[in-house]
């Protein structure tokens, strides 16, 4: 198995630019969910899904769009970025429903650079 | 909000010592978790306590879980190099839906 895994490693955009950050895993999980990593800050969560068809809103959800038409991907969108948009994204993934906040595996991150 | 408070924020230590970080909250959380982050990595889940007073270890490292279940503290022993990265401590609450609190991390540095 791959794990997570996360395209592209590292991006650079200018205000307005949209793109899509690619997240995909080979484990069958259920459960994905994206977070952002800020300096001095904890990770945040962005959007999760509990499956296939079916996306939910994080903690700091605005600016960001995402969609699950597959249970191996779970792409995050940004239509118009920000220079606050500025991160390291993290993708997760977790096999337990009742167990998937302690279970998740994470890829290895997208760092985001919006001029 | 809830918030996690991790201290310290960063530690230089020499590579054999004893290593002691914690996260307090004014909240009460059901499960504490400890990750470690290697540079350019995602989080590996370290250690995961899930009782008030429970105390585990995972080889050289070892958590607890607060009696107050507002603070939890991790300690490595020992360090050797491969210690190096940025620690995150996690605190979950489970109030209708399950929520997962991050502390702001303690960057670890060894001097060989």
């Amino acid at each position: 198995n791959a794990g997570v895994t996360q395209t592209p490693k590292f991006q650079v955009l200018k205000t307005g630019q949209s793109m899509t950050l690619q997240c995909a895993q080979d484990m069958n999980h259920e459960y994905m969910s994206w977070y952002r990593q800020d300096p001095g800050m904890g990770l945040r969560l962005i959007h999760y899904s509990v499956g296939a068809g079916i996306t939910d809103q994080g903690e700091v959800p605005n600016g960001y769009n995402v969609s699950r038409s597959t249970t191996e991907d779970f792409p995050l969108r940004l239509l118009s970025a920000a220079p606050s948009q500025t991160s390291v994204y993290f993708c997760a993934s977790s096999p337990e429903w009742d167990r998937r906040q302690e279970t998740q595996y994470f890829g290895p991150g997208t760092r985001l650079l919006v001029l | 909000g809830q918030q996690l408070n991790q201290s310290p924020q960063s530690m230089f230590i020499q590579e054999g010592e004893d290593v002691s970080m914690n996260c307090t909250s004014s909240s009460i959380f059901n499960t504490w978790l400890w990750y470690k982050q290697d540079p350019g990595e995602g989080p590996v889940l370290l250690i995961a306590l899930y009782k008030a007073g429970e105390l585990t270890s995972n080889g050289r490292l070892t958590a607890q879980f607060g009696i107050t279940r507002k603070d939890s503290f991790l300690n490595i022993s020992a360090s050797i190099p491969s210690d190096v990265g940025i620690y995150f401590c996690a605190g979950l609450l489970i109030q209708g839906a399950q929520k997962l609190v991050f502390g702001q991390g303690t960057r670890l540095t060894i001097n060989p």
